[in-house]
C-alpha cells in the first residue's frame, strides 16, 4: 500500500491568514492526489482532484499543488468555514490510502 | 439531486452480523463504482473497498479483505456492506461513497458524492 503522511497534523490560524498543509506520499503517484474537507459530524468532501483541479463549487482561494511524492493545499485567506479537517488521498494505486488528516482550528 | 442515502445507525453485540445499506439516486447507479469508508471515532479515513454495480467487479482493501463483503443490487439501485461476526473494533462511521471519472480523458478518480454515513455500535 502507498503511505500518505500529511503535515502538521493540527494547525491554528486567524481568519484572513494564508495556510499550507503538506501531503507526502511514500512513493511516486505522479499528479494522482485528491484533497478533502471534513467539518464535525458531516461527511467529507471532495475540494480538488488531480492534485490541482479544482472540484466543481470549491471557492477559489483553495488550491494545490505538486507532483510525485510532495503536495500542498492552500488556502489564501482563511474564512470563519474553512476550520475544518482535512485530508488527502492518493488515486494512484488500490487501496487509494489517505493521509491522516490535518486539523485546522482557530487560533 | 445526486445523493447516496444510507440504512440508519445500528447497536449491536459481539459475534453478531450485519448488513447496511447505500441506496444511490439521480444518476445512473450502474455506471459509477460505489466505495466504502470507515471512520473510527475521532480518527481519519480509511478506504475499504469497491462495487461496480453494473457487473459487481469488487475490489478489496488488504486490511479488509475477508472481513467484510461488499455487494450490490442494481435492480433497485442499493449497495451493501456486511459483516458475518462484529468485532468491537467495528465501532465506526461508515460512509459509502461514488468514485467519478475526472480530467480531460478520465484518468483520475476521487469520491464526489458521499453519503450521510451509518454509525455502527458493537458492545456487549
Amino acid at each position: 500500500d502507498i503511505q500518505m503522511t500529511q503535515s502538521p497534523s493540527s494547525l491554528s490560524a486567524s481568519v484572513g491568514d494564508r495556510v499550507t498543509i503538506t501531503c507526502r506520499a511514500s512513493q511516486s503517484i505522479s499528479s494522482y492526489l485528491n484533497w478533502y474537507q471534513q467539518k464535525p459530524g458531516k461527511a467529507p468532501k471532495l475540494l480538488i482532484y488531480a492534485a490541482s483541479s479544482l472540484q466543481s463549487g470549491v471557492p477559489s482561494r483553495f488550491s494545490g499543488s505538486g507532483s510525485g511524492t510532495d503536495f500542498t493545499l492552500t488556502i489564501s485567506s482563511l474564512q470563519p468555514e474553512d476550520f475544518a479537517t482535512y485530508y488527502c488521498q492518493q488515486s494512484y494505486s488500490t487501496p487509494r490510502t489517505f493521509g491522516q488528516g490535518t486539523r485546522l482550528e482557530i487560533k | 439531486e445526486v445523493q447516496l442515502v444510507q440504512s440508519g445507525a445500528e447497536v449491536k453485540k459481539p459475534g453478531e452480523s450485519l448488513k447496511i445499506s447505500c441506496k444511490g439516486s439521480g444518476y445512473s447507479f450502474t455506471s459509477y463504482w460505489i466505495g466504502w469508508v470507515r471512520q473510527m471515532p475521532g480518527k481519519g479515513l480509511e478506504w475499504m473497498g469497491i462495487i461496480y454495480p453494473g457487473d459487481s467487479d469488487t475490489r478489496y482493501s488488504p486490511s479488509f479483505q475477508g472481513q467484510v463483503t461488499i455487494s450490490a443490487d442494481k435492480s433497485i439501485s442499493t449497495a451493501y456492506l456486511q459483516w458475518s461476526s462484529l468485532k468491537a473494533s467495528d465501532t465506526a462511521m461508515y460512509y459509502c461513497v461514488r468514485l467519478i471519472q475526472l480530467g480531460p480523458l478520465g484518468f483520475y478518480d476521487a469520491f464526489d458524492i458521499w453519503g450521510q454515513g451509518t454509525m455502527v455500535t458493537v458492545s456487549s
